[in-house]
């Protein structure tokens, strides 16, 4: 099936500092990724919708000067927390539609653990 | 808007016995319905969906879910549990138009427990 990889794993960082969060489709085009937050008791947040070649679209409630998103290729999309802060850690996980429609299913990165300390 | 409740937190089942994990859902118009596992700190693995067709949608790992539209119910199942079974599972209806074509809205996720 198709690959979503994610970059990296695991990462720890103090507060303040930026981190970035690669997103690859490995085996498919992606038009379109989505990112996602995942809290501690488990339910899985949208955070936006991130378009090839186009302005992320975010979900209310989602900073986007906070959660800067970019897709500047059809394989290829990072999500970018600036001035993290505590509160921000969390497993943030991608996703991308591996084919066009919208009746494929969406195919999963493994997930990147973010600490902030 | 479209959305899914998952009502059960934790299931737990005896490794052998039949699981099922339900799954409720409201959308407006048809819905395509997903069902997704993940295991401890990994994304999120496809197990099924339904588009249209048949009711009983069978998928990966020997996984399958009835789709029951006067119920409004997408409840994933297998005939005999394994231990390996034991991970978070989600529902999922996906979202048909707009500008945010093919986004997710999932359930809060069931933790599913096989004990040998």
């Amino acid at each position: 099936g198709a690959v979503v990889s994610q970059h990296p794993s695991r990462v720890i960082c103090k507060s303040g500092t930026s981190v970035k969060i690669e997103c690859r489709s490995l085996d498919f085009q992606a038009t379109t990724m989505f990112w996602y937050r995942q809290f501690p008791k488990k339910s899985l947040m949208l955070m936006a919708t991130s378009n090839e070649g186009s302005k992320a679209t975010y979900e209310q409630g989602v900073e986007k000067d906070k959660f800067l998103i970019n897709h500047a290729s059809l394989t290829l999309s990072t999500l970018t927390v600036t001035s993290a802060h505590p509160e921000d850690s969390s497993f943030y996980i991608c996703s991308a539609r591996g084919e066009r429609g919208h009746t494929g299913e969406l195919f999963f990165g493994e997930g990147s653990r973010l600490t902030v300390l | 808007a479209q959305s899914v409740a998952q009502p059960e937190d934790q299931v737990n089942v005896a490794e052998g016995n039949p699981l099922t994990v339900k799954c409720t859902y409201s959308v407006s118009g048809n819905p395509y319905l997903f069902w997704y596992v993940q295991y401890p700190n990994r994304g999120l693995q496809f197990l099924l969906k339904y588009i249209t067709g048949d009711n009983l949608v069978k998928g990966s790992y020997g996984f399958e879910a009835e789709f029951n539209k006067s119920q409004t119910s997408f409840h994933l199942k297998k005939p005999s549990a394994l231990v390996s079974d034991s991970a978070l599972y989600f529902c999922a209806v996906r979202d048909r138009g707009g500008s945010t074509l093919g986004r997710l809205y999932f359930g809060r996720g069931t933790q599913l427990t096989v004990w040998p």
